[in-house]
């Protein structure tokens, strides 16, 4: 069974710029997580996805921050302009649903901002 | 969880060697626990968990974990280590909030296991 994907596992940008980052979850799973995880921390919850609804995104920057799951399966994380505090290890997980009973990680993609 | 504390940050032990990663929390109610680890360019995966039941928990690869609610404590143990478990360990805590469930994670304690 595939686990989580995602695209690209390294970014390198110049500030003012977009970026986007692409996850495909394990199928099956309803539920969707983005992380953002600084150098010597844990992940932190940036926006967590029920099939395509998301019912969390408190922690979402959302003056330069967006994510999208048109057909409740792969997601799109966005960020434009790009800061250079931006840079980090942005983490994908799904889990079957909300119970979170476990998550199943994706490798990540790093971001740097130069 | 209001927060979740990794006392150590880095861990430095001999192979064969006991080791003790420690993770306490603070949480006003019910909590699901959780040990994931991270080896070198790989993401999260899921080393043991503490939903009910039983306060030790064990992984097949010979971690276990006890549960302590009154010291809101999740210490992650090993007998033994080998070289292959260096890598990075972050304690995690799911609480029932009107979402759902939230997950907050500690910052990690990187391993070391020297030969």
């Amino acid at each position: 069974e595939a686990g989580v994907v995602q695209s690209p596992r390294y970014k390198i940008i110049e500030k003012k710029q977009p970026v986007a980052f692409w996850c495909n979850p394990i199928s099956g799973h309803n539920t969707l997580y983005w992380y953002r995880q600084n150098l010597g921390q844990g992940p932190e919850l940036l926006i967590r996805y029920e099939n395509e609804e998301a019912v969390d995104d408190s922690q979402l920057p959302k003056d330069r921050f967006s994510a999208e799951r048109l057909k409740g399966v792969d997601s799109t994380l966005k960020i434009q302009p790009a800061e250079l505090g931006d840079s980090a290890v942005y983490l994908c997980a799904s889990s079957l649903d909300h119970r979170e009973n476990e998550q199943f990680f994706g490798p990540g993609t790093r971001l740097t901002v130069l | 969880a209001q927060s979740v504390t990794q006392l150590d940050s880095q861990v430095p032990v001999f192979e064969e060697a006991p080791v003790e990663l420690r993770c306490n929390y603070s949480s006003s109610v019910s909590v699901y626990l959780f040990w994931y680890v991270q080896y070198p360019n790989q993401g999260l995966q899921l080393l043991l968990k503490y939903l009910s039941g039983s306060t030790l928990v064990e992984s097949i690869n010979g971690f276990e974990a006890e549960f302590n609610k009154s010291q809101t404590s999740f210490h992650l143990r090993k007998p033994s280590v080998h070289i292959s478990d260096t890598a990075e360990y972050f304690c995690a805590v799911s609480e029932r909030n009107t979402g759902g469930f939230k997950t907050i994670f500690g910052a990690g304690t990187r391993l070391f296991v020297k030969a």
